[in-house]
């Protein structure tokens, strides 16, 4: 099935510096990525929709300029972290769905980012 | 507002036994719904899905119900076996490759 890998797997970082996770599909084109984030004892929160080659649509109550998204290509989203606080410590996943995928979306392993 | 409800945060079931997970949602435009499970610190792994036109999708010990006119859906597993332990989440699309709309998870431990 297709894959989706997700770097890296975890982080510690100290409070008011930038982290990158990258998100690839390894063997097909994702035109969308997803971004998600999890709390604990949460579901998980779409934070927002990557696009190749256009700006990425943000869900209401996430900083755009905080979590810098970034889908350069048809097999990589990036999105950054920038000037972290312990508050931004949660879990964030990628996922993406290429075409012919339809609604079966594949996901990358997670990052745990803690910051603090 | 949630769409997509698991009223259920956690189940205990014997191993051997059935597992029903349940599910919930209100957005009648919902055609698609899978369920995934999820272990610490890991990504979600895709398990079963059903399309809106369907009421019943088995594919080996699960199968996955979809009662259209309660907005209810659920996930059986049957046997249980004790690595099913995982958070199960139920998800939600209105088609295309849009986002998943994702209920906030039930913890089955499976007791050996």
């Amino acid at each position: 099935g297709a894959v989706v890998s997700q770097h890296p797997s975890r982080v510690i970082c100290k409070s008011g510096t930038s982290v990158k996770i990258e998100c690839r599909s390894l063997d097909f084109q994702a035109t969308t990525m997803f971004w998600y984030r999890q709390f604990p004892k949460k579901s998980l929160m779409l934070m927002a929709t990557s696009n190749e080659g256009s700006k990425a649509t943000y869900e209401q109550g996430v900083e755009k300029d905080k979590f810098l998204i970034n889908h350069a290509s048809l097999t990589l989203s990036t999105l950054t972290v920038t000037s972290a606080h312990p508050e931004d410590s949660s879990f964030y996943i990628c996922s993406a769905g290429g075409a012919g995928q339809n609604e079966k979306l594949f996901f990358g392993s997670g990052t745990q980012l803690s910051v603090l | 507002d949630q769409q997509v409800k698991q009223n259920s945060p956690s189940l205990s079931v014997q191993e051997g036994r059935i597992s029903i997970l349940n599910c919930d949602y209100t957005n009648s435009m919902f055609d698609y719904f899978l369920w995934y499970k999820k272990y610490p610190a890991e990504g979600p792994t895709f398990l079963i899905s059903i399309s809106s036109i369907k009421d019943k999708n088995e594919d080996g010990r699960f199968t996955v119900f979809l009662n259209k006119s309660a907005k209810h859906l659920s996930l059986h597993i049957v046997p249980s076996q004790p690595g099913d332990s995982a958070v199960y989440f139920c998800a939600a699309s209105v088609g295309g490759n849009t986002p998943l709309v994702f209920g906030k998870g039930t913890r089955l431990s499976v007791i050996a």
